[in-house]
């Protein structure tokens, strides 16, 4: 059964730092998402990696993929009141069909501090 | 382009009811996927759909079931609730899953379902 783990949980950062979101994977996948989520709303899509060591930037968020790993990152630069969400990593297992079964990572809830 | 849309946004139902939720996916999307978001479970897979056949599902009880339309519209339907079926449901369509492909999975606003 693939597990994902992101870590930490929760995270409070003040304005201008620096910082990381880690996601762990238990299963061998190539196909790695991250999501942003806003209080009581849908998912949006930040980042879709489909190989290893993919590297995706936008904006202040720079997120990358190490397939050997099983492991990706989601960087902050200089974060900004406007990052404050809940962050999702997403794996899926290649199957017969695609990606239509993503199994989530718990979430983790960002907070910036002014 | 019209994005997913979700009927109802908001529902509350008593124990014991039951309930259909609906999602219409993105015009040319044949692919949709449900999930549920619980505080205590976080994100999970319920079911996916691709022309009005299930092809994947996730780790629920029989209560929880869905179709899916010939134009790609898709519903579920969870019977005899329960206190903990109290979640946000989402749906995602993609355009069309093909083995090793990559289809991108796009959400929609989700219903809040009340369980009292």
């Amino acid at each position: 059964e693939l597990k994902v783990e992101q870590n930490p949980l929760f995270l409070s950062m003040q304005e201008g730092k620096n910082y990381t979101i880690y996601c762990n994977y238990s299963t061998t996948s190539d196909r790695l998402y991250w999501y942003r989520q806003d209080p009581g709303k849908s998912l949006e899509s930040l980042f879709v990696l489909l190989s290893n060591g993919a590297v995706k930037q936008e904006g202040r968020l720079m997120a990358s993929l190490d397939t050997k790993a099983r492991l990706s990152t989601l960087h902050i630069t200089a974060a900004v009141h406007d990052l404050s969400a809940t962050y999702f990593c997403a794996v899926d297992i290649a199957s017969n069909f695609g990606n239509e079964k993503l199994t989530f990572g718990t979430g983790t809830r960002l907070t910036i501090i002014p | 382009k019209a994005g997913v849309t979700q009927t109802p946004r908001y529902l509350i139902k008593t124990r014991g009811q039951q309930v259909t939720l609906s999602c219409s996916p993105i015009s040319g999307h044949r692919s949709v996927s449900w999930y549920q978001q619980t505080p205590g479970q976080g994100l999970q897979f319920l079911f996916e759909y691709f022309s009005e056949t299930q092809r994947n599902k996730g780790n629920f009880p029989g209560r929880f079931s869905g179709r899916q339309f010939s134009n790609s519209r898709s519903e579920m339907n969870v019977s005899t609730l329960e206190l903990g079926d109290s979640a946000l449901y989402l749906c995602a369509s993609s355009f069309m899953g093909s083995r090793g492909v990559y289809n991108e999975q796009f959400f929609g606003p989700g219903t809040r379902l009340t369980v009292l």
